[in-house]
């Protein structure tokens, strides 16, 4: 499709698992972001990455989490030891440049039980 | 620390009134400014930006923007509400800085257009 795409879009877990979160972003954005929606709030943001490198990654809460861009074009967010404050919507958004328009995700809905 | 403020929970507007979302931010500098849209079950939708130039900016659906620095108020506007405009708009900044490029999101205005 022509949009950035989120698998899967919706993840049910328990406390303590570990959980991957994919991200694919439209075609030739080189970058691409990554940001956490809970109820009620704004997106906060995450991490954003400028081809395969993390160029800020000070959105991160806890060293639980982590994600990863190995080839510049799809990312996987990972969460270890999830807790049930990690619920949220997981928002990924892709530009085609450093500070051009992110284009978002429908977003990954994340429960932990 | 830097922030952006939507002072309204949820606004109320009857279809073919104009309406208005209001915006502040706190940031250093002189940010780009954003208004997003966010419908059900969808993602979060651009519909305009200001980045300089016009203090009025236009964008889609008919939106637009007015930027006020001395403010830093940047409230979206639309002449003519449309029930179909009902969904929740987010205000985000993004701070000019070499080092970040994360967009930081108010916490969101639900809109409500009423027939």
């Amino acid at each position: 499709g022509a949009g950035v795409s989120q698998t899967p879009s919706n993840k049910v877990t328990e406390k303590g698992k570990y959980v991957e979160l994919r991200c694919d972003p439209i075609s030739g954005h080189t970058a691409l972001y990554w940001y956490r929606q809970s109820l009620g709030q704004g997106p906060e943001f995450l991490i954003y990455f400028q081809g395969t490198g993390a160029a800020d990654d000070s959105g991160l809460p806890n060293d639980r989490f982590f994600a990863v861009r190995p080839e510049g074009s799809v990312s996987t967010l990972k969460i270890q030891r999830t807790e049930r404050g990690d619920s949220a919507v997981y928002l990924c958004a892709s530009s085609l440049m450093v500070e051009g328009e992110q284009f978002f995700g429908p977003g990954t809905r994340l429960t932990v039980l | 620390a830097q922030s952006v403020a939507q002072p309204e929970d949820q606004v109320n507007v009857a279809e073919g009134n104009p309406l208005t979302v209001k915006c502040t931010y706190s940031v250093s500098g002189n940010p780009y400014l954003f208004w997003y849209v966010q419908y059900p079950n969808r993602g979060l939708q651009f519909l305009l930006k200001y980045i300089t130039g016009d203090n009025l900016v236009k964008g889609s659906y008919g939106f637009e923007a007015e930027f006020n620095k001395s403010q830093t108020s940047f409230h979206l506007k639309k002449p003519s509400a449309l029930v179909s405009d009902s969904a929740l708009y987010f205000c985000a900044v993004r701070p000019r800085s070499y080092n970040t490029d994360k967009l930081i999101f108010g916490t969101g205005t639900r809109l409500q257009v009423f027939p």
